[in-house]
């Protein structure tokens, strides 16, 4: 597609629920990362993904979260039993590349605005 | 893993006034540092970006400088507008490696005319 496309861009629900959040990239992106931004916060990165596997996971903040990316194209954020704690946008953005030069610039979606009451 | 450092959170100038906005980072093997503005309500676009081979660089209004020894770098805005006015963020990455991008937590920059 020509940009980065988020769906939902609004979701509410309520605690202890289950959310998927997803991700369609820019065609032909190779690499795809899951970032979260609460409100006058920077995005905290969550999980990159560099075709159909995870290169680095580290910023899961524990194991109610996952992702997958199963074709290396569209990429699903799953959370178990959510918590008010989890209300943010969530960000994707894609890139050419992970690993070559001049293939770092990121192009973001529009976001996923999480509320869990 | 890598952990970026931004200050101030706020800042307020009056328009023509320069603008700097300073980050540090943790892991010296880091080699790239871009810059990312997010007007309210908006994905952060990249504004620009510097490489570890170089000390600075400019296009136009903006800036960054880099000190790799001290492991800190900066954002210089001169001639501000009203339209500067958004969140910065910085981030740094190890380019070759591929790890991922870790931002700042963002400098809200007001700019008064």
């Amino acid at each position: 597609g020509a940009g980065v496309s988020q769906t939902p861009s609004n979701k509410v629900t309520e605690k202890g629920k289950y959310v998927e959040l997803r991700c369609d990239p820019i065609s032909g992106h190779t690499a795809l990362y899951w970032y979260r931004q609460s409100l006058g916060q920077g995005p905290e990165f969550l999980i990159y993904f560099q075709g159909t596997g995870a290169a680095d996971d580290s910023g899961l903040p524990n194991d109610r979260f996952f992702a997958v990316r199963p074709e290396g194209s569209v990429s699903t954020l799953k959370i178990q039993r959510t918590e008010r704690g989890d209300s943010a946008v969530y960000l994707c953005a894609s890139s050419p590349s992970g690993r070559a030069t001049g293939a770092n610039v990121l192009t973001f979606g529009a976001g996923s605005r999480l509320t869990v009451l | 893993g890598e952990n970026v450092e931004q200050h101030p959170s706020t800042l307020s100038v009056q328009e023509g006034d320069s603008a700097v906005i300073k980050c540090t980072y943790s892991d010296s093997a880091s080699n790239y540092f871009p810059w990312y503005k997010q007007e309210l309500g908006k994905r952060p676009q990249l504004i620009i970006d510097i490489r570890s081979n170089v000390g600075e660089k400019k296009d136009q209004r903006i800036a960054v400088t880099l000190n790799k020894t001290a492991k800190h770098f900066s954002l210089h805005i001169t001639e501000t507008q009203p339209e500067d006015s958004a969140v910065y963020f910085c981030a740094a990455r190890r380019e070759q490696a591929g790890t991922a991008l870790i931002f700042g937590k963002g400098t809200t920059l007001s700019v008064s005319s």
